[in-house]
């Protein structure tokens, strides 16, 4: 069974820096969807970025970045220039390519601090 | 992006009763839907897989006759909550993909927090 893994509860960051948020997964299958959602205070899920384990460049969406080690089987989500609405709960998420269930870690709750 | 529209917000009701909770895809056919439950601070948990036209694929520990799923159409699936107990109180999200768009991720519907008093 695929397992996913935030090993960070809470993290804080000051407005403009840039902040990491660590996600590690375990799975036995070679193609797989890893995500970053974030949950802000409204509970309402976002995806913040996406990552197809087939491709070698990690993703980009503006100030979200990641870095995606598929031998280490590490996933870790990048934020720069941190601002105040990025204050949230942060879940990483992994799918197979087969199934379409979601399995998630335990989240990161994310404070940008002014 | 896809639109996962969810019904109510929120909702109280008494021990004892039934809470139904609605699941909407509004631009996109969903064969598939998913029912969350997520406490304070938690990730989310995985309650059952919802099927169009046939029996709902419960996870290990979920009461089938306690949460009631139906997804009769390819736009609505339903969570029931039977004979609520203040236990059962927590926020209930569901989510579904859009399979003929090639995009991998799920979306979500905003979630429903419901209390049991």
């Amino acid at each position: 069974a695929q397992t996913v893994t935030q090993s960070q509860p809470e993290m804080s960051v000051q407005e403009a820096e840039t902040v990491t948020l660590s996600c590690t997964y375990d799975t036995s299958e070679s193609d797989y969807y890893l995500f970053w959602y974030k949950q802000p205070p409204s509970r309402q899920m976002i995806l913040v970025i996406r990552q197809e384990a087939y491709k070698q460049q990690n993703a980009t969406e503006n100030r979200f970045s990641v870095n995606f080690q598929k031998a280490a089987k590490s996933f870790s989500l990048k934020i720069s220039d941190s601002q105040l609405g990025d204050a949230a709960m942060y879940f990483c998420a992994y799918r197979g390519t087969s199934g379409s269930r979601l399995t998630f870690g335990e989240g990161t709750q994310l404070t940008v601090n002014p | 992006g896809a639109v996962v529209s969810q019904h109510p917000s929120r909702v109280i009701c008494k021990s004892g009763t039934s809470v139904k909770i609605e699941c909407r895809s509004l631009d996109f056919q969903a064969t598939t839907m998913f029912w969350y439950r997520q406490f304070p601070k938690q990730s989310l948990m995985l309650m059952a897989t919802s099927n169009e036209g046939s029996k709902a694929t419960y996870e290990q520990g979920v009461e089938k006759d306690k949460f009631l799923i139906n997804h009769a159409s390819l736009t609505l699936s339903t969570l029931t909550v039977t004979s609520a107990h203040p236990e059962d109180s927590s926020f209930y999200i569901c989510s579904a993909r859009v399979l003929d768009r090639g995009t991998p991720e799920a979306f979500f519907g905003q979630g429903t927090r419901l209390t049991v008093v």
